[in-house]
């Protein structure tokens, strides 16, 4: 079993639709969790980060952790086709020290938003 | 602000033939500093990571190594590439961002797409 679960889509819907993306986690240690948006060819930037439970809004986007069922989201109100986009998921052990933290990625869920 | 940048953007090496990708940051100090391997379709493999200059970890046994001979400067090697070596590579850091700390955040550059053939 993969320490990261991403549905790799394609997933696509039409522009001003809610999107929703998901990852699944079996290592109960991490504690810090992120969003990377990756553009074709391009190197991923991260969208959000949190280390908590709950939501944690942003402009269009809201990310959610849910740690009792080790399960984390991203959603995306009003979607532009601007956001067509691969979207990864990270995390890892929170580190309160200086140190190479390793982060577990999910495979990424590719999504397009049609005009 | 901090930048990192990676050359060449793009290469196309034969089979058997040396490689050298080089990654550099900007605007921060001694940075933790990785380099990730992302095949087509799939997620990012760390390959290596390194906390100061000339101390290197590697995560997967294979025919690639890397060195940091400066602070801000990680290269990513081969002496023989294998046709398994494609791929997109990223390199990252974290460490110092805008006067705060982010150890847990990695920050990408925008890679280097090697095919091997």
């Amino acid at each position: 079993q993969k320490e990261v679960e991403q549905d790799p889509g394609p997933l696509s819907v039409p522009e001003g639709a809610i999107v929703s993306l998901n990852c699944t986690y079996s290592n109960s240690a991490f504690q810090y969790f992120m969003w990377y948006r990756q553009y074709s060819r391009k190197g991923p930037e991260l969208l959000m980060y949190t280390y908590s439970s709950g939501n944690k809004e942003d402009g269009r986007f809201t990310a959610q952790v849910d740690k009792s069922s080790k399960y984390i989201s991203l959603f995306i109100r009003d979607s532009q086709p601007s956001d067509s986009a691969t979207y990864l998921c990270a995390m890892s052990v929170l580190s309160l020290i200086q140190g190479a933290q390793k982060l577990v990625f999910g495979q990424g869920t590719r999504l397009t938003i049609n005009p | 602000s901090q930048t990192i940048h990676q050359w060449p953007a793009t290469l196309v090496q034969p089979v058997g033939s040396p490689l050298s990708l080089e990654c550099t940051v900007e605007g921060t100090s001694n940075p933790n500093l990785y380099w990730y391997r992302q095949a087509a379709g799939r997620g990012l493999q760390l390959l290596f990571y390194s906390v100061g200059i000339g101390q290197i970890s590697s995560e997967v046994p294979q025919n690639l190594s890397a060195s940091r001979p400066q602070d801000r400067q990680f290269i990513l090697s081969s002496k023989k590439l294998l046709l398994s070596d494609s791929g997109f590579y990223l390199c990252a850091w974290s460490g110092i961002k805008q006067g705060a700390s982010s150890y847990n955040e990695q920050f990408f550059g925008p890679g280097t797409r090697l095919t091997v053939l």
